[in-house]
């Protein structure tokens, strides 16, 4: 199976700044025959259901603002918001799609100051 | 709309079953794979089971192998989730999703699932 280790477990920051958070695989997630890689990052707020963000580990699902962004490749990824807004308040989950079972990371807690 | 729209869940002894149901509208149903992801109370994300558009592929982790089955009836729009020999650790909200290209690309409400005596 292929392990995701996800970091930080919690972040608090202030509206404005930038925030990173991380993923890493216990194997590569690119596919070589298309050259993706088979990496999804979720947000969760409060007592809501999850949404996707991003796939692909750096394109932006529809209606994503543009202040988040995923970038990394093969083991290791991050998931930046360049400006958090207090909406952001979530949880995030990175999970990894290249091969089953398919397994997500333990979670960031990002919490505003 | 994309809409997902879980139902079946509630109090169910340990050992005994039960069975999920999701309705989906606004997308063509049979055109997707569709898929259910648990969360235990307070905890992550955990994948439990994905179907393919004709139903004829079917995974799961160890951890509900034997015992869930999933399943689809693509002239119904609908997606179930059939749970036997439950186990406390089965305690969770069920969400429906559909699976773009592999990703969760949308997701239900969710359905909570309490095992206990």
């Amino acid at each position: 199976d292929i392990l995701i280790n996800q970091s930080p477990a919690s972040l608090t920051v202030s509206a404005g700044e930038k925030v990173t958070m991380s993923c890493k695989s216990s194997q590569s997630l690119l596919y070589s025959e298309n050259n993706q890689d088979y990496l999804a990052w979720y947000q969760q707020k409060p007592g809501q259901f999850p949404k996707l963000l991003i796939y692909g580990a750096s394109n932006r699902h529809t209606g994503v603002p543009d202040r988040f962004t995923g970038s990394g490749s093969g083991t290791d990824f991050t998931l930046t918001i360049s400006s958090v807004q207090a909406e952001d308040l979530a949880d995030y989950y990175c999970e990894q799609t290249y091969s089953y079972p398919l397994t997500f990371g333990s979670g960031t807690k990002l919490e505003i100051k | 709309e994309v809409q997902l729209v879980e139902s079946g869940g509630g109090l169910v002894q340990p050992g005994r079953s039960l069975k999920l149901s999701c309705a989906a509208s606004g997308f063509t149903f049979s055109n997707y794979y569709m898929a259910w992801v648990r969360q235990a109370p307070k905890k992550g994300l955990e994948w439990v089971a994905t179907i393919s558009t004709s139903g004829s592929r079917t995974y799961y982790p160890d951890s509900v192998k034997g015992r869930f089955t999933i399943s689809r009836d693509n002239a119904k729009s609908s997606l179930y989730l059939q749970m036997n020999s439950l186990k406390s650790e089965d305690t969770a909200t069920y969400y429906c999703a559909r699976a773009d290209s592999s990703y969760n690309a949308y997701w239900g409400q969710g359905t909570l699932v309490t095992v206990s005596s």
